[in-house]
Formats: structure tokens, C-alpha cells, sequence
């Protein structure tokens, strides 16, 4: 089955702690996003990538980084600089053409301990 | 913010009767997308509409989008309960990139 798979689950972290959440995808897509969803409200970007080793900010970057060294995968790093970090973050995939769907995870519910 | 907004917030409703859901935005736009997400879950794609088409069909939905007051509808007929969710409209914009609104939450009542 082809699809997204987002790991964990669930996530704590410590102050002062980088996290890395994970997402791989099986489509064959070009493009991936991550975006953060707090209780409540929609979706907001944070990175996203059109290819392999190139990725750009979106509207929430600071305190978040990335990397993109395979087509598949796309982790996304929580750093301590991120003060706020608890949320609900979703990875994306697309095949890159312009606006085409999205194909979601499940998303990765990050709390602070 | 380029973040579209969802009206109304929340939508109570029976099961059989149809449910409405409007999206408004701010910018130009290549397209229109509709999402559902279930709680906990991720969203899920349901139709997709073109800058320059003036409504769609997709078994029971039914989507219009009007270029010029920025504004797109959702409607689903016959409404099950299996229809609880937000809904949410994503633009497609330049750079390949999407603004999220702010979600309706449907709830359908058996």
C-alpha cells in the first residue's frame, strides 16, 4: 500500500531538547510539507521541498529545521529555539505538479514534559 | 495572512439533511482544494476545483468557487454520520504551496 507514515505518534519533550519527527513516503512524490495544527485552527507551513536536497521556509519556520537527503523522507527537527512546540504536525506529500493534491500522514502529536 | 477563513466555525445537523460550508480567501489562486480530517488523523483530499471552473461534482459533494468575491462552497447532500469531521479549503497558490483555512466542524446526527 503506498502512503505516508509519520513516526511517533506521540512525542514529549524535554526543555532544552531537539526532537526529530519522522516522515517517508511510498508514492513517488516530488514534493513534501510539513505544517503545524494547533487545537482549534488550520494548518500552517513550516518547510516545505519541491526535490532532493532543496527545501524552503514557510510562514513558521523559526525554531524548525529540515533536510531532504532522499526522495522519500522528510524529518523534520523541533529545536529548543522553538518555544511553543506543542501541537499537532503533519506531513505532506505531492506529486510537484503545480497544486496538485496532497496526500497526508497521521500526524505526530508533540507535548512538552 | 494568506489563510483562508471557513464559515460557519461549527454545523450541527441531522443525518439525511445537506450540509453548507463557505470558504473565503484573500489572494489569486491556481486552485481550490476540500479536505476532511477526521479527529486525530490526518486530512484527506475530497475535490479539487480550477481557478477558471464555476462548480464541480463528486458523488455527493458539490462544490462552487467564485474568482471574483474569493469565495468557494461546500456542500454535502444526504449527510451521514460518517460525515463528522472538519472540513477544511486549501488554496493552491504560486510556488506550488497551500493556504489552509480555519475548518468547519461538522457533526451529523443519526
Amino acid at each position: 500500500d503506498g502512503g505516508i507514515t509519520q513516526s511517533p505518534k506521540y512525542l514529549f519533550r524535554k526543555e532544552g531538547q531537539n526532537v526529530t519527527l519522522s516522515c517517508e513516503q511510498n508514492l513517488n512524490h516530488d514534493a513534501m510539507y510539513w505544517y503545524r495544527q494547533d487545537p482549534g485552527q488550520g494548518l500552517r507551513l513550516i518547510y516545505y521541498s519541491q526535490i532532493v536536497n532543496d527545501f524552503q521556509k514557510g510562514d513558521i519556520a523559526e525554531g524548525y529545521s529540515v533536510s531532504r537527503e532522499k526522495k522519500e523522507s522528510f524529518p523534520l527537527t523541533v529545536t529548543s529555539a522553538q518555544k511553543n512546540p506543542t501541537a499537532f504536525y503533519l506531513c505532506a506529500s505531492s506529486i510537484g505538479r503545480k497544486n496538485w493534491p496532497q496526500h497526508f500522514g497521521d500526524g505526530t502529536r508533540l507535548s512538552i514534559l | 495572512s494568506q489563510q483562508g477563513e471557513e464559515d460557519p466555525q461549527a454545523l450541527s445537523i441531522q443525518e439525511g439533511e445537506n450540509a453548507t460550508m463557505n470558504c473565503s480567501y484573500k489572494t489569486s489562486i491556481n486552485n481550490l482544494q476540500w479536505y476532511r480530517q477526521n479527529s486525530g488523523r490526518g486530512l484527506v483530499h475530497l475535490i479539487l476545483i480550477r481557478s477558471n471552473e464555476r462548480e464541480k461534482h463528486s458523488g455527493r459533494l458539490r462544490v462552487t468557487l467564485d474568482t471574483s468575491k474569493k469565495s468557494s462552497s461546500l456542500l454535502i447532500t444526504a449527510s451521514r454520520a460518517a460525515d463528522t469531521a472538519s472540513y477544511f479549503c486549501a488554496t493552491g497558490v504560486t510556488g506550488n504551496q497551500f493556504y489552509f483555512g480555519t475548518g468547519t466542524s461538522l457533526t451529523v446526527i443519526p
